[in-house]
This record gives C-alpha cells, sequence and structure tokens, in this order.
C-alpha cells in the first residue's frame, strides 16, 4: 500500500459510456499524474496537476478529461472512448521542491473499452 | 524529451540465484535522478531504488543494488539471492532534476523459478 488509492480496480465500458475514474492520496504530496499503460509500452504520461493546477496535458485526445477539485483527489472522466484505449490507467502522486521526490503509485484501474 | 531504453523484454532467474536488468537513457542534463520500479502482478508499483546523478557511490538496498555509469549513461539493476516475490515487472526511470516528471522504460519481466 503506497498511499494512493484508485476506483474503481476494474471499468468495462461501451463507447457510448460516460465514466470516471478517481485517483486518492493522503500523502500530502502537491503533484498528482495519469498514465497510461498498454502492453509492452512504456508508461505514458497523460496529464499532470501542479497544486491543483494541469500543467501537462501530453497531446491527448479529449474524450480523456482531467479534473483536480484539490491536492488529494484527481479524476479521470471518459466518454465515448474506444477499444484502443483500453488499458491500465495509473494515477500517481510525488512532492514538489527539491531532492528525489519519487512518485507513489495507485494500484491503477484496468479499463476494458468494448 | 529523455529516452530510456530497457533491451531486455524478459528475464528468468533460479531461486537464490542473480540476475541483472540492463537499462540505459539519453540525456544532455549533467544533474538528474534514476530509478527502478517493482510492479508485480495485478499490485502497486513500488519504489525499489534510486540514484542521484552526482553521487558516485552505487546505491544498494538489501538484495537489490545499481551499476551506475555516467559516462556511458547506464543503469543496471542487480538483483542478489533471487526470492519467489520477485517475480515483476521492473521499469528503468529518469528524471531531470529540474523537472518533476518521469521517463520510463518499456520494462523487464522478471521470472524467478523454483
Amino acid at each position: 500500500e503506497t498511499g494512493v488509492t484508485q476506483t474503481p480496480r476494474h471499468l468495462v465500458m461501451g463507447m457510448t459510456n460516460k465514466k470516471s475514474l478517481k485517483c486518492e492520496q493522503h500523502l500530502g504530496h502537491n503533484a498528482m499524474y495519469w498514465y497510461k499503460q498498454s502492453a509492452k509500452k512504456p508508461l505514458e504520461l497523460m496529464f499532470v496537476y501542479n497544486f491543483k493546477e494541469q500543467t501537462e496535458n501530453n497531446s491527448v485526445p479529449s474524450r480523456f478529461s482531467p479534473e483536480c477539485p484539490n491536492s488529494s483527489h484527481l479524476f479521470l472522466h471518459l466518454h465515448t472512448l474506444q477499444p484502443e484505449d483500453s488499458a491500465l490507467y495509473l494515477c500517481a502522486s510525488s512532492p514538489l521542491g527539491p531532492g528525489y521526490n519519487e512518485q507513489f503509485f495507485g494500484p491503477g484501474t484496468r479499463l476494458t473499452v468494448l | 524529451a529523455q529516452t530510456v531504453t530497457q533491451s531486455q523484454p524478459e528475464m528468468s532467474v533460479q531461486e537464490a540465484e542473480t540476475v541483472t536488468l540492463s537499462c540505459t537513457y539519453d540525456t544532455s542534463e549533467s544533474d538528474y535522478y534514476l530509478f527502478w520500479y517493482k510492479q508485480p502482478p495485478s499490485r502497486q508499483m513500488i519504489l525499489v531504488i534510486r540514484q542521484e546523478a552526482y553521487k558516485q557511490q552505487n546505491a544498494t538496498e538489501n538484495r537489490f543494488s545499481v551499476n551506475f555509469q555516467k559516462a556511458a549513461k547506464s543503469f543496471s539493476l542487480k538483483i542478489s539471492d533471487s526470492q519467489l516475490g520477485d517475480a515483476a515487472m521492473y521499469f528503468c526511470a529518469y528524471r531531470a532534476s529540474n523537472d518533476y516528471k518521469l521517463s520510463f522504460g518499456a520494462g523487464t519481466t522478471v521470472t524467478v523459478r523454483a
């Protein structure tokens, strides 16, 4: 247990559905991240939030919509997804400032788009 | 953008033996951090070991140690006395000291034979 939780752990949705992924961290970190993990590929950074402000959007399609209401919570809203969006979605958090600032990861949400 | 390369998609090791995972990276920065993360099957990704570029001494954490070759931009992980619980996917990651984003390799799956 790393102090970062994600819900749901598994999600199956159709291409016309709307769903949301939730991430919560209890570590007092100020940065939160969404990653996409596909088989045999490096983790793809999707979004970064620092102090609730989005600071990175790595050309992610608009069918993925992040929301960060406070430094402890991060959401990823999904709508009209494609089958190729099926993957493990990981949330992470880290402190900011000097030092190692390693990221702590949640268990992920396994998403299947039918 | 920095690239991290893990050239071994899979490695197999006999229990109690030693295995070394390779990682190379490309950067023009002089100060940065390197990490090895472990992702067991269906479990959270956790940090195994970390190294700061300006520290010449190789980091060690119990049975895990690294061989950091800054000039060669190489950062290998050695797992000694392998245990069944070491079976996982291992990711090498890089972060510049003036940044908060991680760049990951594609991962190496380690199988431990009893």
